[in-house]
């Protein structure tokens, strides 16, 4: 079975401090895994993802995610908030060696205060 | 550049009722998805079509059935709603066929069961 966690429903950070959103996931194989972003009232939009090669992945608005295979973990981070990244962040993990399909964490709303 | 289109974005409709929601991408992708987004709990998928003429059950298929019309558009129809399927339905999209890359979202139809 796959699954994926966001041990935290909200973040909160000031502008301009680094962030960082958890994912630890769980699979019996090499994950896939992805970082997506929603704004309000707007369905997700791509950040970034995992599928093998460098530990560290680059993305979309200045954000990168770590790949650590012992802590079964994928975080979310980007060195310099701003204001707009005040959204919906969800985590998503495949287990490639299986037939079903993503599975999403329950979501971590990122707050930004200027 | 229209990317996922939802149909409709709002809907009212009493215990009982039946109703379809509408997608369509014109990016010629061959996977299409849709996905329920309920507060907490993340998204779940309902269905999914991997290929044109191809359906296959998700996460939460009961009380929906779908229907993939053609290699554009994919259609998820409640024949008689319940209150628990009060939720936000997103559609979409993917050009590769497991999971590798990237889904693309429709902005969300926001169903309410009375």
């Amino acid at each position: 079975a796959q699954s994926v966690a966001q041990p935290e429903d909200q973040v909160n950070v000031a502008e301009g401090n680094p962030l960082t959103v958890k994912c630890t996931y769980s699979v019996s194989g090499n994950p896939y895994l992805f970082w997506y972003v929603q704004y309000p009232n707007r369905g997700l939009q791509f950040l970034l993802k995992y599928i093998t090669g460098d530990n560290l992945v680059k993305g979309s608005y200045g954000f990168e995610a770590e790949f650590n295979k012992s802590q079964t973990s994928f975080h979310l981070k980007k060195p310099s908030a701003l204001v707009s990244d005040s959204a919906l962040y969800f985590c998503a993990v495949r287990d490639p060696g299986s037939a079903r399909q993503l599975t999403f964490g329950s979501g971590t709303q990122l707050t930004v205060l200027p | 550049n229209a990317g996922v289109t939802q149909t409709p974005k709002f809907q009212v409709l009493k215990t009982g009722q039946s109703m379809t929601l509408q997608c369509a991408q014109d990016m010629n992708h061959n996977s299409m998805y849709w996905y329920r987004q309920d507060p907490g709990m993340g998204l779940r998928l309902i269905y999914y079509s991997a290929s044109e003429g191809t359906t296959d059950k998700g996460e939460v298929p009961n009380g929906y059935n779908v229907s993939r019309l053609n290699k554009r558009e994919f259609s998820l129809r409640l024949e008689s709603a319940a209150p628990s399927q009060t939720s936000v339905y997103f559609c979409a999209s993917s050009g590769t066929r497991w999971n590798t890359g990237e889904l693309f979202f429709g902005e969300g139809s926001r169903l309410t069961v009375l």
